[in-house]
């Protein structure tokens, strides 16, 4: 039973415009969330995360957006640029990423066209 | 400040091998994970390590898998005798404990069994 769902595995989109990736969980005990991106061969780096005391974050490009009652967060990337090209996974922990598990969906690869 | 350090990159072996993985992580981070990543899976939690104790190892196949980090710094991860269904990239990932929520990986072993 997946916990953390991103129902697109590939998104597209031309350089400039805005990149929505986004994410639904199902387990109402999660209080933190994080995206992560991941380019070939590499580990996953962190991107930015968001406390379900917020309903929003900003971090220059990236701004990502919870909607508790929907069990949903986006994150949204703008102005796209094609080194976002990755594939990005949602992740939710209860308690923090030091004292919880950090539960992955299966990601969401990005594509940016020049 | 340098990254976690993740060794070897690539193994092939057949089944029922064994193979053993190494990670050491940043410098001063107290809490280490290990997470296996199956083709077209976000990664899932194996082991939590904080300093040399095991915090979680509630997914780790233990007739199989094991996991230590005898001085609280590197961690080895085992596994013996493997399937065919362990070809996957083992990440490790460090992160500083108390309210630190970023996990910071390593590239990851890619294991292939045949």
């Amino acid at each position: 039973d997946q916990q953390v769902k991103q129902n697109s595995p590939s998104l597209s989109v031309q350089e400039g415009r805005i990149s929505i990736l986004n994410c639904d969980y199902t387990n109402s005990m999660f209080d933190y969330f994080l995206w992560y991106k991941k380019y070939p061969a590499e580990g996953p780096t962190f991107l930015i995360s968001i406390s379900s005391i917020k309903d929003k974050n900003e971090d220059g490009r990236f701004t990502v957006f919870l909607n508790k009652s929907a069990k949903h967060l986006s994150l949204h990337i703008v102005p796209s640029q094609p080194g976002d090209s990755a594939v990005y996974f949602c992740a939710a922990s209860v308690g923090g990423g030091s004292q919880g598990n950090l539960i992955f969906g299966k990601g969401t690869k990005l594509s940016v066209k020049p | 400040e340098a990254g976690v350090a993740q060794s070897p990159r690539y193994k092939i072996i057949e089944k029922r091998q064994s193979v053993a993985f190494w990670c050491n992580p940043i410098s001063g981070h107290a809490t280490l994970y290990w997470y296996q990543q199956i083709l077209g899976q976000g990664p899932k939690l194996l082991i939590q390590f904080q300093n040399n104790g095991v915090v979680d190892d509630s997914q780790l196949p233990k007739d199989r898998f094991s996991a230590e980090r005898l001085k609280g710094v590197d961690s080895t991860l085992k596994i013996q005798p493997a399937k065919l269904e362990d070809s996957a990239v083992y990440l490790c990932a460090s992160s500083f404990y108390a309210l630190e929520e970023t996990q910071y990986f390593g590239p990851g072993t890619r294991l292939l069994v045949l």
